[in-house]
């Protein structure tokens, strides 16, 4: 079965500096991943996904990740934060056998930032 | 263009009511799931559907029903609610054949309370 670690609860950081958001899985096949946001009051939405080929992958609004197999990570980096990044960030992974792709979610990493 | 439309947004419940929450996606997906969004869980899969007239068991069934008697309608019952089941509940829809491959489209949560 697959699952999905997310370390830290709560990330805060300060506006305009650099954040990176930890996220390990575990599986015994191939995964896609995937990285949701969740802004206040909100359902999730779509930042950036892995399917396959570059192990570098670039989402909405300047946030990218980057798939290690060898280290099973997938973790979330932006560069330059804005108060607007506030939210509630959810790493998510999918088997990708044809038939069980349910998405198993992480506990989610609640990104502050600080003015 | 709605995507995932949830209804109710909140209720509240007295321990032992039942209630009925509903999912309505326009985007003709085969693929459709109820989560519940706990504080420092993340999401769980309750209950999920592959098409129209199927449903099947996520991770924490316990105390649901679901029907998923058209394509574009996924209904979560509750018979006889209990204060655990207080909760955010979020819909989503994908389209089929490793639907998690394209993502999810989730709706807008419904923040249910149990007293």
């Amino acid at each position: 079965a697959q699952s999905v670690t997310q370390l830290d609860s709560q990330v805060p950081v300060f506006e305009e500096a650099p954040v990176e958001l930890r996220c390990n899985y575990s599986s015994s096949v191939s995964v896609y991943l995937f990285w949701y946001v969740q802004y206040p009051n909100q359902g999730l939405q779509l930042l950036l996904k892995y399917l396959s080929g570059s192990t570098l992958v670039k989402g909405i609004n300047g946030f990218e990740a980057e798939f290690n197999k060898s280290q099973t990570s997938f973790h979330l980096r932006k560069p330059s934060v804005h108060i607007s990044d506030t939210a509630e960030y959810f790493c998510a992974v999918s088997e990708t056998n044809f038939g069980n792709e349910k998405l198993t979610f992480g506990t989610g990493t609640r990104l502050t930032i600080i003015p | 263009n709605a995507g995932v439309t949830q209804t109710p947004k909140f209720r509240v419940l007295k321990t032992g009511q039942s209630m009925t929450l509903l999912c309505a996606q326009d985007m003709n997906h085969e693929y459709m799931y109820w989560y519940r969004q706990d504080p420092g869980m993340g999401l769980r899969l309750i209950h999920y559907s592959v098409g129209e007239g199927t449903t099947a068991k996520g991770e924490v069934p316990d105390g649901y029903n679901v029907s998923r008697l058209k394509k574009q309608n996924f209904l979560l019952g509750l018979e006889s609610a209990a204060p655990s089941q207080t909760s955010v509940y979020f819909c989503a829809s994908s389209y089929a054949g490793q639907g998690a491959r394209y993502g999810y489209t989730f709706g807008s949560g419904t923040r249910l309370t149990v007293v």
